[in-house]
């Protein structure tokens, strides 16, 4: 089983529509969460961090569910420029600060 | 600031032939993070540093990887010899973690090798 899992998708929704993800984890003992997303043939780039229940940040909602290990990403009113790849990443903090990366969920917001 | 900074963004050798990829973290950032990203495998850590100290390298592929941080202001990964399957994206990033044990990570913008 992986450390971290996603599903890859491609989600295909039209613009205006609210999309969730979901990913899960294996090692419990991990302290921080972050969603990043990345753009075809560029870098991956901090969407939003979790550090406890929760966090919003205007359309972007991130929750975490530590009992299920489980972290979720909503998107609302969904935006063409939303057409992504969106990466689930868990930092073990008792491994000396290690981000392992999930395989990434693709997101294409359609006219 | 100018953010992780990788060099070369592009490189092209022929199988067999030693390829040197260079990051310089972000100033003040503690961790640096070597990934290799394909479409098969995704994102894949390689190796990570801790204050120019390597704590995990359990995901550097074999022996022909080898990486060193000489110093907090640079990093280089080595291929040594290149084989068209380790053609791929290599992403550089670094971290500071601040305060409660948050972090962030701030990625360089890759190297993208291929080996033919």
């Amino acid at each position: 089983r992986k450390e971290v899992e996603q599903d890859p998708g491609p989600f295909n929704v039209p613009e205006g529509a609210t999309v969730a993800f979901n990913c899960t984890y294996s090692n419990s003992a991990s302290q921080s969460f972050f969603w990043y997303r990345q753009d075809c043939r560029k870098e991956p780039k901090l969407l939003m961090s979790v550090y406890s229940s929760g966090n919003e940040d205007g359309r972007f909602t991130a929750q975490l569910n530590r009992a299920s290990q489980y972290i979720s990403l909503l998107i609302r009113d969904s935006k063409l420029s939303d057409s992504a790849t969106y990466l689930c990443v868990v930092n073990s903090n008792n491994a000396g600060n290690m981000l392992t990366f999930g395989g990434g969920t693709r997101l294409m917001v359609k006219p | 600031d100018a953010g992780v900074i990788q060099s070369p963004r592009h490189e092209v050798t022929e199988m067999g032939q030693e390829v040197t990829l260079r990051c310089k973290p972000i100033s003040g950032h503690n961790s640096l993070f070597w990934y290799r990203q394909t479409m098969m495998r995704g994102l894949e850590l390689l190796i990570y540093f801790n204050n120019n100290v390597p704590i995990d390298d359990s995901g550097m592929p074999e022996d022909r990887f080898s990486a060193k941080m000489p110093n907090a202001s640079f990093s280089t990964l080595k291929i040594q010899p290149s084989e068209p399957r380790d053609s791929a994206v290599y992403f550089c990033a670094s971290s500071v973690v601040f305060g409660q044990g948050r972090t962030e990570a701030f990625f360089g913008q890759g190297t993208r090798l291929t080996v033919v």
